[in-house]
């Protein structure tokens, strides 16, 4: 079934440097979408990227999705402290679904 | 602008009980997804509301119900409550829908920490 799988679950890093993490699906997508977690609070929303797409961007964000390699990554750039949180990927179910998908996230840490 | 409000934020409920969790959408958004988040996990789905009706459901017990009202807002009711309901209960909203069939951008809410003891 489908789940987003992202790698690695644990990353840290020094502050201004770029921190990348990747998600990895199992079936075709239309639309895939990435949050932020900080502890013990809800997902905010980052990048919303389509099939159509191969890259985004927003502010120091940089989406890429590659759909034949079903694999899409998150680069952040010049981290900061405040960057610490957990990463989700979010692909949907697969055709006919509503549902969004989630693996356990990367947990990135920012280290001042 | 108001984001996806939820309420309460916490609470502790004795094995057995019955709760209910609400949500408010995103200004301008008619449909509300539910998500349980364990400890260390990520979200799964519960289920989506969109026209009053439930359009979706992922793999959870009729313990688990809902309702969506007609200014769109919901609620999450989980009745016979076990440990294993302890959890973050986050709220999504979004334009029509989510996921494959529509592909709009779904917002969360803050969520609602439930202690089930």
């Amino acid at each position: 079934s489908q789940q987003g799988e992202e790698d690695p679950q644990a990353l840290s890093i020094q502050e201004g440097e770029n921190a990348t993490m990747n998600c990895s699906y199992k079936t075709s997508i239309n639309n895939l979408q990435w949050y932020r977690q900080n502890s013990g609070r809800g997902l905010v929303h980052l990048i919303l990227i389509r099939s159509n797409e191969r890259e985004k961007h927003s502010g120091r964000l940089r989406v890429t999705l590659d759909t034949s390699k079903k694999s899409s990554s998150l680069l952040i750039t010049a981290s900061r402290a405040a960057d610490t949180a957990s990463y989700f990927c979010a692909p949907p179910a697969g055709a006919g679904s509503y549902q969004l998908t989630f693996g356990k996230g990367t947990k990135l840490s920012v280290i001042p | 602008d108001a984001g996806v409000t939820q309420s309460p934020t916490h609470l502790i409920k004795t094995r057995g009980q019955q709760v209910t969790l609400r949500c408010s959408p995103k200004s301008g958004h008619d449909t509300v997804s539910w998500y349980q988040q364990a400890l260390g996990q990520g979200p799964q789905f519960i289920f989506q509301y969109y026209e009053e009706e439930e359009r979706q459901r992922g793999n959870f017990p009729d313990r688990f119900s809902g309702h969506q009202f007609p200014n769109y807002s919901s609620e999450l009711n989980v009745n016979a409550l076990l440990l294993g309901d302890s959890a973050l209960y986050l709220c999504a909203s979004s334009l029509r829908g989510s996921g494959q069939r529509s592909g709009n951008t779904i917002y969360f809410g803050e969520g609602s920490w439930l202690t089930v003891v």
